[in-house]
């Protein structure tokens, strides 16, 4: 099973709603990722956060407002979002940002899917 | 037989045969590299991971192998059994300022009865 929590597992909203995306880990991981997945597609990085700082935004559009509250959480804002931004939202996390240390792999949440009506 | 969809190439195998499934990296500097398991309406789950300065990796069931000089991963997976039906991402890991987790396009592995 997964420890990394994200939720909503569903979520649908209109152009103008203001939503958000929750994600949760205790595994003490000091990074937060958050990826974008369309169906048959790989996910791409938007997001991500180290020691609680953004670190990368990956010109992602101001309609996506990402926040880390603190190490455990991480969440996304959602506002006048279309209809193309329907998606999986996946959440991710690792020890650090920085590869290849020993049993620093990124793990992945169920996602959150997301429509925009 | 592997085949080459509109959007996702797919590999059919047998069940109890070895799969192979390939994926070609894009940044001669990366130097780390994973493979990920997508369950259908799952997230993406850790398989194996292998450092550039290796060129193969076992565990349990699966083998990593990397050829650095054509810039090239594969995952081979022993006795294919029906769960191992999925989505297979290879990801390398790149630095551009920050370091990246740079995902392949996938491969979908179905496993025939």
């Amino acid at each position: 099973d997964t420890e990394v929590t994200q939720t909503p597992k569903h979520l649908v909203m209109g152009m103008t709603n203001k939503k958000s995306l929750k994600c949760e880990q205790h595994m003490g991981h000091r990074a937060m990722y958050w990826y974008k997945q369309k169906a048959k597609k790989p996910p791409e990085l938007m997001f991500v956060y180290s020691y609680e700082k953004l670190s990368i935004n990956e010109s992602v559009p101001s309609r996506f407002s990402p926040e880390c509250p603190n190490s455990s959480l991480l969440n996304l804002h959602l506002h006048a979002l279309q209809p193309e931004d329907s998606a999986l939202y996946l959440c991710a996390s690792s020890l650090s940002s920085a590869p290849g240390v020993s049993g620093n792999t990124i793990y992945f949440g169920e996602g959150s899917w997301l429509t925009v009506v | 037989g592997e085949s080459v969809g509109l959007h996702l190439p797919t590999l059919s195998v047998q069940e109890g045969d070895n799969s192979i499934i390939n994926c070609a990296y894009s940044n001669s500097a990366s130097d780390y590299f994973i493979w990920y398991k997508q369950e259908s309406g799952k997230g993406p789950q850790f398989i194996i991971d292998i450092r550039s300065n290796m060129d193969k990796r076992q565990g349990q069931r699966v083998t990593v192998l990397l050829n650095k000089t054509v810039k090239h991963l594969s995952l081979q997976i022993a006795a294919t059994q029906p769960g191992d039906s999925a989505v297979y991402f290879c990801a390398e890991i790149t630095q551009a300022g920050t370091y990246k987790y740079i995902f392949g396009t996938g491969t979908r592995l179905k496993v025939l009865a």
